[in-house]
């Protein structure tokens, strides 16, 4: 199993407040993504990093910002939290974006906005 | 426009039948990459499978195979002979140039 770890992996948090969820990987992979699944749409894109301090945006950006200040820990920030951002948060890393490979998930952080 | 469809939302078999999972996906680039994922009751991600636009050769791994025919834009998995242990959501994703894209997924459940 690929070395990747989220934290925390439940949170219940009320509307309006900060969130940080953390990824944490072993594999020296370059490249790290946080995805969000509902019910429905699969998983979509958050944001991704392609190295340390260097991120783009996914599909579904806004409310979401992130940081990588080093190469195995990418965390993911809700400024103000919402309901919509209610939904089980997915870390996934890869050691290149190009097609031919795979990513690797870790195990998820169920997140509940109240 | 890159897309996934698994028109299946859910598909309910007996034990010791077969399942084929559909996966229907749309791209513009001529060259990408196929996957497929399992994720289990308990929540986590499994990598199954992957396979790039150039092989079309089908893929048998046990009691799993996958079917991928770029004349209809498919890539469909068939699970033969299935088991208690096979409920499970599974997506099938595609990786071009773009971002990988998942589809909304096809929950399986096996009964006894």
């Amino acid at each position: 199993d690929a070395g990747i770890t989220q934290s925390p992996r439940h949170k219940v948090t009320e509307t309006g407040t900060p969130v940080t969820l953390r990824c944490h990987q072993t594999e020296n992979h370059r490249y790290m993504y946080w995805y969000r699944q509902d019910p429905g749409h699969g998983l979509r894109l958050i944001h991704y990093s392609y190295g340390v301090k260097d991120t783009d945006k996914g599909e579904v950006s806004d409310g979401y910002s992130v940081s990588r200040s080093k190469t195995e820990d990418f965390l993911l920030t809700l400024e103000s939290a919402t309901s919509s951002q209610t939904s089980v948060y997915f870390c996934a890393i890869s050691p290149d974006r190009a097609s031919s490979y795979e990513q690797y998930f870790g195990p998820g952080t169920r997140l509940t906005v109240t | 426009a890159q897309k996934v469809t698994q028109a299946q939302t859910e598909i309910s078999v007996v034990e010791k039948e077969d399942v084929t999972l559909d996966c229907v996906y749309e791209t513009r680039d001529t060259t990408y990459y196929l996957f497929w994922y399992k994720q289990p009751p308990s929540g986590e991600l499994v990598f199954l499978i992957r396979r790039n636009s150039f092989d079309e050769q089908n893929e048998i791994s046990g009691r799993y195979s996958w079917n991928f025919q770029k004349s209809t834009s498919s890539f469909n998995f068939t699970i033969t002979a299935s088991q208690v242990v096979d409920s499970a959501v599974y997506f099938c994703a595609l990786k071009d140039n773009n971002d990988m894209r998942f589809g909304a997924g096809t929950r399986l459940t096996v009964k006894p």
